[in-house]
């Protein structure tokens, strides 16, 4: 079965720059979206189809995809991103969820 | 505004069944995919099975196959999941989230949650 993975942890100062990464078979060759959860919440939507974000994220949030590698990057880091992001991706008709990664700003 | 409601927490035996309401509310139910979603307690998100309410078309990871059940009620716009012969390992809370198909498939509203929780 597809699996995506990710670093289980990234520390970032407040107003660095984060980069969390999600690998997989040919990721490049699908979308990837991107979700952040914070606890005892939902997940939301911040990147979807690779690099576009929905309506209300801010613009310190990008991303990209490319070879087996997709990239959430995070610019001027703040205290209320300190979140759980997931990718995820379709692999064929069915979802996958990356193993997530913890980002501690601090 | 998009909405997915869902029921309240549950909790089961070993060897029951579950059922999880999730209303939708403030776009056309029957145009987007309806997935189920769920995560353990400080474990990530793992994918269970979409369901179309206009074609009733469905598919399912295949660790689910033959134990998850999605159905809809096209008239009050509701989706359903029941998940059967419940063990331990599946309390966890679980997730409604429509997806929207343009270009590529991207799941975008998700419901608040439902925990379940499988214990003697």
């Amino acid at each position: 079965s597809y699996e995506l993975t990710q670093p289980p942890s990234l520390s970032v100062s407040p107003g660095q720059t984060a980069s969390i990464t999600c690998s997989g078979d040919k990721l490049g060759n699908k979308y990837a979206s991107w979700y952040q959860q914070k606890p005892g919440q939902s997940p939301l939507l911040v990147i979807y189809q690779d690099t576009k974000r929905p309506s209300g994220i801010p613009e310190r949030f990008s991303g990209s995809n490319s070879g087996n590698t997709a990239i959430l990057t995070i610019r001027g880091t703040q205290a209320l991103d300190d979140a759980d992001y997931y990718c995820q991706a379709w692999d064929s008709s069915t979802a996958v969820f990356g193993t997530g990664t913890k980002v501690t700003v601090l | 505004q998009v909405q997915l409601v869902q029921s309240g927490a549950e909790v089961k035996k070993p060897g029951a069944s579950v059922k999880v309401s999730c209303k939708a509310s403030g776009y056309t139910f029957n145009d987007y995919d309806i997935n189920w979603v769920r995560q353990a307690t400080g474990q990530g998100l793992e994918w269970m099975g979409w369901m179309n309410p206009n074609s009733g078309n469905t598919d399912f990871a295949q660790k689910f196959q033959g134990r998850v059940t999605l159905t809809t009620n096209t008239s009050i716009g509701t989706a359903y999941m029941e998940l059967s012969s419940l063990r331990s390992e599946d309390t966890a809370v679980y997730y409604c989230a429509r997806a929207v198909i343009v270009g590529g498939t991207t799941i975008d509203y998700w419901g608040q949650g439902t925990r379940v929780t499988v214990s003697s």
